[in-house]
């Protein structure tokens, strides 16, 4: 199940079960989003992004979807490894001309064996 | 090859101390970006500097002090730090410091001022 509370918002999953992992962001205006995993002592690491034209992308095992009109995000993990288990941020450019990315509070995806 | 080296991995300074922070790629980026992350918190920019010049300061305390001596390297010079600046640093590259462009971090440098 998925909690929020003082901690960072966990989402424990089984083995070989799907992820849904979702982000709410905060400026219309933003127009490209990206996800990013963070392993214990690592810094993030690109998994997939996707541009404000799009509703959805695909890459190996994971799926992005972007619902403009309620301004959310998610990221869903097909078949969650352990490997899986990670911290995972989305971020979106906030708009400009320039590539500043706002990070969302993060998900702690724990995988369960 | 998508690797961002940053030395030194961790690091303790006091108050009073003089350090840097060294962050280098050798992809050809031309962007490369400082964020500030605390336990449990996402990374928060801090600095952007394309083709070597600074192009964003994110209001950060001047103790705080970038430089870009040249395309593949970027430093963050600390002096007189606090104990609230203790936190993980990390840099990242992008190929340009156009909206878009995937930015690859580093592993960060582990910082605790005391």
């Amino acid at each position: 199940g998925e909690s929020v509370g003082l901690h960072l918002p966990t989402l424990s999953v089984q083995e070989g079960d799907n992820s849904i992992i979702n982000c709410a962001y905060s400026n219309s205006a933003s127009d490209y989003f990206i996800w990013y995993k963070q392993e214990s002592g690592k810094g993030p690491q690109f998994i997939i992004d996707i541009r404000s034209n799009m509703d959805k992308r695909q890459g190996q095992r994971v799926t992005v979807l972007l619902n403009k009109t309620v301004k959310h995000l998610s990221l869903q993990i097909a078949a969650t490894q352990p490997g899986d288990s990670a911290v995972y941020f989305c971020a979106e450019n906030y708009g400009g001309a320039t590539n500043k990315l706002i990070f969302g509070t993060g998900t702690l995806l724990a995988v369960q064996p | 090859d998508t690797e961002v080296t940053q030395t030194p991995k961790h690091l303790v300074m006091g108050m009073t101390n003089k350090k840097s922070l060294k962050c280098e790629q050798h992809m050809g980026h031309r962007a490369m970006y400082w964020y500030k992350q605390k336990a449990k918190k996402p990374p928060e920019l801090m600095f952007v500097y394309s083709y070597e010049k600074l192009s964003i300061n994110e209001s950060v305390p001047s103790r705080f002090s970038p430089e870009c001596p040249n395309s593949s390297l970027l430093n963050l010079h600390l002096h007189a730090l606090q104990p609230e600046d203790s936190a993980l640093y990390l840099c990242a590259s992008s190929q340009r410091a156009n909206p878009g462009d995937i930015q690859y971090f580093g592993a960060g440098t582990r910082l605790s001022v005391l």
